[in-house]
């Protein structure tokens, strides 16, 4: 089942902080967060496994509440280059399917 | 090459053709996955391969579609009697990796395909 994504949309101006969440309603075994810029091949960002962990990569980090099925995704002082499409993707144990949510669009403006 | 190689990029062609469309993982990659991509509707999965075997084809949309690989590493992904709500961006993946999903995914470019 695909995961919800929250909000659909987003404009910052560089500088400011954003939020992204992703829920599912199944039992989630790992979560994983990509960015797509336009007419390009989605890029990896990070993954979290169950265990409530929270990573960084850069100003980048993200959160996983296994318990509540639900990730969020923090971009602090946004740049630029963070522009792009944010999806997050959920694997429940036992799967092979990365399911994807709709995606979540962050535009940053001078 | 370094990444993961789809061809063609772009591909034109008349309601009720067939096409192939073709995926070079990134070598050691055990794991693919095929994905399509249409405006506004996310990454939407298709089906996985561990080594030649897809122990998941649950996505893929009717029998129209089909896919195989061969020899652990490239996979083809043919659409029969193509309709028009088929055109979309239909993306491959590879992960060193498979069994359950904990790896990082390596996603191609994409072939674009339009049917007319």
């Amino acid at each position: 089942q695909q995961p919800v994504q929250s909000p659909q949309a987003v404009i910052l101006r560089e500088g400011e902080d954003a939020v992204i969440n992703c829920s599912s309603s199944k039992a989630l075994y790992s979560v994983h967060w990509y960015r797509q810029k336009h007419g390009e091949a989605p890029v990896f960002l990070m993954i979290l496994l169950k265990g409530g962990e929270q990573k960084g990569h850069e100003k980048i980090s993200a959160s996983f509440n296994e318990k509540k099925q639900q990730s969020s995704l923090y971009l602090t002082a946004s740049q630029l280059s963070y522009s792009g499409t944010y999806f997050c993707g959920t694997a429940g144990a036992g799967s092979y399917q990365l399911t994807f949510g709709k995606g979540t669009k962050l535009s940053v403006i001078p | 090459g370094a990444g993961v190689s789809q061809s063609p990029s772009n591909k034109v062609t008349e309601k009720g053709k067939d096409v192939e469309l073709r995926c070079d993982p990134i070598s050691g990659h055990t794991a693919l996955y095929w994905y399509r991509q249409s405006l506004g509707q996310g990454l939407e999965f298709l089906i996985y391969f561990q080594g030649n075997s897809a122990p998941d084809k649950s996505g893929l949309p009717s029998d129209r579609f089909s896919a195989e690989r061969t020899g652990g590493s490239v996979s083809t992904l043919t659409i029969q009697r193509t309709q028009q709500e088929d055109s979309a961006v239909y993306l491959c993946a590879s992960c060193l990796a498979g069994g359950r999903v904990s790896g990082e995914l390596f996603f191609g470019e994409g072939s674009r395909l339009t049917v007319l």
